[in-house]
């Protein structure tokens, strides 16, 4: 079946840091990626998505690339701030055949420290 | 637009007894999915409507739960009876299609604790 694998934390860094979050997958078809970010007490938002290799998804700063030989599509950012603190849940979704519902990784819990 | 409402926020009910949670798609959308989140197996789909019909409802549990979307505005998630182990946030989200890269908007899910 489908998966995806990525960091649990928390992960702890300082204002001005550079992240990395890395996500790998498993698909039993062409899917497409995403990452989303949960803040305390609030449902999902999409952050960015990729829906074929060597696509760049990106958004308030944040990229990610989809990398079909490496089955990964990490996160990065070049300089985190403290409202940069919440979850954030690597996805795929192979279209079609029924199943289209993302399937999640467990989630990065990610602090910024001032 | 509002976004995808749910309600309650909050529910907190004692070990058998009956729940239903509430929720209504962003306008157009005609795809509706039901998760849950626990601490211990993450965000799960549980079931998932195209044009009103369940197209997939393998993550559902076991037979104490039930969905249904009676029209394009409104979904019901019922659990009967509930048990401790269902406690978890149920999120709903909706998408205007189910087509490559399309993508869901979540609501601000429902925080279920069952005594």
């Amino acid at each position: 079946g489908d998966s995806v694998t990525q960091m649990e934390g928390p992960v702890t860094l300082s204002e001005e840091a550079f992240l990395t979050i890395n996500c790998t997958y498993t698909a039993t078809g062409y899917p497409s990626l995403f990452w989303y970010v949960q803040y305390p007490g609030e449902g999902l938002q999409l952050l960015l998505k990729a829906t074929k290799a060597d696509d760049k998804g990106s958004n308030k700063g944040f990229e990610a690339t989809y990398r079909k030989e490496t089955t990964s599509f990490h996160l990065e950012k070049g300089s985190v701030q403290v409202s940069d603190s919440a979850v954030y849940f690597c996805a795929l979704k192979v279209t079609g055949g029924g199943a289209d519902g993302l399937t999640f990784g467990k989630g990065t819990h990610l602090i910024i420290q001032p | 637009d509002a976004g995808v409402i749910q309600s309650p926020r909050h529910e907190v009910t004692e070990m058998g007894q009956e729940v239903t949670l509430r929720c209504k798609p962003i306008s157009g959308h005609n795809s509706l999915f039901w998760y849950r989140q626990t601490m211990m197996r993450g965000l799960e789909l549980l079931i998932y409507f195209n044009n009103n019909v369940p197209i997939d409802d393998s993550g559902m549990p076991e037979d104490r739960f039930s969905a249904k979307m009676p029209n394009a505005s409104f979904s019901t998630l019922k659990i009967q009876p509930s048990e401790p182990r269902d406690s978890a946030v149920y999120f709903c989200a909706s998408s205007f299609s189910t087509g490559r890269g399309h993508e869901q908007y979540f609501g601000p899910g429902t925080r279920l604790t069952v005594t």
